[in-house]
């Protein structure tokens, strides 16, 4: 049981480049999410997806696309990227949409855009 | 909108002192309030939850009380270990945030480093 699963680790990238994020989870959860994490900011939701075929905006999401290609794996998109997305990114997972419930994150992927 | 404000870092404690870092909340609804733990190079997890008011949460010799009136998460350990040294988070998600979605809000976190 690996939990949520993200690759890569690591990547650096030009400005202007482009690259997806890959997120899978194998606890058969409904929910998924993308934060970044910036130092002195704390987590910021960008894109969640409440169930296999939705997604939605959360806090940041300009510059970013997501896929739900199904219900165990959710992509983020950077299509042009800008060094201000230079953060790391955490994918999450929750059985269900409810406001009691836990999220359970990925190991993350550090990225730096030159 | 909602929010989290918790202690500013780095703490800094020998090993078996006693420890507390402060959170509070706003929120517009009846949140449920969370602390999640990152220990270096990995993604959070979970430490504790509580889901109503005077709700106590505890993990691993963590305790967070749920407090309405004073809007307080507070995080206590009456005796760290070198093994606790992480980053805190306090969160909080509440049933009207957003257009009925529901997110997680988090605090800007906590660095802890126990020394030995």
């Amino acid at each position: 049981n690996a939990g949520v699963t993200q690759t890569p680790k690591f990547q650096v990238l030009k400005t202007g480049q482009s690259m997806t994020l890959q997120c899978a989870q194998d606890m058969n959860h409904n929910s998924m999410y993308w934060y970044r994490q910036d130092p002195g900011m704390g987590l910021r939701l960008i894109y969640y997806s409440a169930s296999e075929g939705t997604t939605d905006k959360g806090e940041v999401p300009n510059g970013y696309n997501v896929s739900r290609l199904n219900k165990r794996e959710f992509s983020l998109r950077l299509e042009s990227a800008a060094p201000s997305q230079t953060s790391v990114y955490f994918c999450a997972s929750s059985e269900a949409r409810r406001f009691t419930d836990t999220q359970y994150f990925g190991p993350g992927t550090r990225l730096t855009v030159l | 909108g909602n929010s989290v404000t918790q202690m500013e870092g780095p703490v800094t404690l020998s090993e078996e002192a006693f420890l507390t870092i402060n959170c509070t909340y706003t929120a517009t609804g009846y949140p449920s309030l969370f602390w999640y733990v990152q220990y270096p190079g990995e993604g959070l997890q979970l430490l504790l939850k509580a889901t109503k008011a005077d709700d106590k949460g505890s993990n691993k010799g963590f305790e967070a009380t749920y407090r309405k009136e004073t809007t307080s998460f507070h995080l206590e350990k009456g005796s760290v270990q070198v093994s606790d040294s992480a980053v805190y988070f306090c969160a909080l998600s509440d049933r009207r945030s957003g257009a009925g979605s529901y997110q997680l809000t988090f605090g800007k976190g906590t660095k802890l480093s126990v020394i030995p």
